[in-house]
């Protein structure tokens, strides 16, 4: 089954770290484009970064709230992406989803344009 | 950043009413646009990309269309499993964004 399922969430203190792990299966995942995308409770989604593979130089790129603070990187061998989150805010109490795309097929497309296929989502919650 | 005006940011609508919201880019994203739809405590579901295309399996009630800057998301005749939030997204340049979303209701 082709699947992403995402781990690590839970509360932390301000201040605090935390790593998120979404571990992939059915599909080629050293192949794959990986995102995050979060959503903080009853507002919109929110694009957190991007990984590329590794045969596409592996780069990573960052929405400007999280960048210098958050680390995305990805273990192909087993089949595994990560966000590490450091000095953690209240404003980014947020359920994290990890996103990639798959099944959408066209020729000349960039990895990451179409997200169709999502994990359930993992809640982060800062607070004291 | 390119920003992401959708509106309505609520709607109410009737079973079998034909629905539609628009996303507006702050410039031209030459329909590099999605649109997904989100159920409550479910994660999002891709539904059009490229402006227009229809995801496989999704019903051919849903349609997008637009240009430039300007996009319309529409569902020819509501059905009470659309009860959803829906979202367009962005993908002509980094960082991808959203637009805040809207609230279908079934009046």
């Amino acid at each position: 089954e082709v699947q992403l399922v995402e781990s690590g969430g839970g509360l932390v203190e301000p201040g605090g770290s935390l790593r998120l792990s979404c571990a992939a299966s059915g599909f080629t995942f050293s192949n794959a484009w990986m995102s995050w995308v979060r959503q903080a409770p009853g507002k919109g989604l929110e694009w957190v970064g991007r990984i590329k593979s590794k045969t596409d130089g592996g780069t990573t790129h960052y929405a400007a709230p999280v960048k210098g603070r958050f680390t995305i990187s990805r273990d192909d061998s087993k089949d595994t992406l990560y966000l590490q989150m450091n000095s953690l805010k209240t404003e980014d109490t947020a359920v994290y989803y990890c996103t990639t795309q798959w099944g959408v097929v066209v020729v000349g497309a960039s990895p990451d344009w179409y997200f169709d296929l999502w994990g359930r989502g993992t809640l982060v919650t800062v607070s004291s | 950043d390119i920003q992401m005006t959708q509106s309505p940011s609520s709607l109410s609508a009737s079973v079998g009413d034909r629905v539609t919201i628009t996303c507006q880019a702050s410039q031209d994203i030459s329909n590099y646009l999605n649109w997904y739809q989100q159920k409550p405590g479910k994660a999002p579901k891709l539904l059009i990309y490229d402006a227009s295309n229809l995801e496989t399996g999704v019903p051919s009630r849903f349609s997008g269309s637009g240009s430039g800057t300007d996009y319309t998301f529409t569902i020819s005749s509501l059905q009470p499993e659309d009860i959803a939030t829906y979202y367009c997204q962005q993908y002509d340049n980094l960082p991808r964004t959203f637009g805040q979303g809207t609230k279908l209701e079934i009046k």
